[in-house]
């Protein structure tokens, strides 16, 4: 199975700061890479796909890139409402995630 | 509106068989695929499983000898079984509406809609 791997696990940033998250697999996995949100009360929403098509609703202030082994997620100025874990997943069946990244305010 | 909604019992005993029923509306369970995904407390989420669209089944294959995974397309549910539950099966388990966007290959599919999830617990 292909390992994925998120850096960091956590992260405190203020409002209107630009964040990065990392995903590294363990093998190509050819951008087939998504990017999903979890809140505080279990909700999970698809973010980013294919490494960085966004999803339909989702705000326009996150976007994804990378190629290869190496991706990441990036909120250009981070809002209250995106206080959450993050989870990068891969296409290849069976579909893994990484640990997540959990995103608090500072 | 796309909705699923995961139900079943919050306590299982270990060597028993966990029983799951995810509901959907807003789709045709015959033109979506849907999976199964659980998340034990403080871990990645683990994909467990789909139903296709067809009503062909897809195991990951670390479980795929305890998992069974069926549905009943005329009331809009897909099921999950497990059996010889132990406590590391204790997480979350969530129902996901799976959409292909551009190809025929299983990597063209993402998870597009959760369920709310169901909290399962494996104990005596």
């Amino acid at each position: 199975d292909i390992k994925m791997t998120q850096s960091p696990s956590s992260l405190s940033a203020s409002l209107g700061e630009r964040v990065t998250i990392s995903c590294r697999a363990s093998e190509n996995i050819n951008n087939y890479l998504s990017w999903y949100q979890k809140k505080e009360d279990g909700s999970v929403k698809l973010l980013i796909y294919h490494t960085s098509r966004l999803q339909p609703g989702a705000p326009s202030r996150f976007s994804g890139s990378g190629s290869g082994k190496d991706y990441s997620l990036t909120i250009s100025g981070l809002e209250s409402e995106d206080i959450a874990t993050y989870y990068c997943q891969q296409g290849y069946t069976p579909y893994t995630f990484g640990a997540g990244t959990k995103l608090e305010l500072k | 509106q796309v909705q699923l909604k995961e139900s079943g019992p919050g306590l299982v005993q270990p060597s028993e068989t966990l029983s799951l029923t995810c509901t959907v509306s807003g789709f045709s369970l015959t033109s979506y695929s849907v999976s199964w995904v659980r998340q034990p407390s403080g871990k990645g989420p683990e994909w467990m499983g789909r139903m296709w669209y067809d009503g062909d089944t897809a195991y990951n294959s670390a479980l795929k000898s305890r998992l069974s995974i069926s549905r009943d397309t005329s009331k809009n549910q897909v099921f999950l079984k497990m059996n010889s539950l132990q406590t590391d099966d204790t997480g979350t388990y969530y129902c996901t509406r799976d959409r292909n966007y551009g190809g025929y290959s299983e990597r063209y599919y993402v998870m597009d809609a959760w369920g709310q999830g169901a909290s399962v617990t494996v104990s005596s």
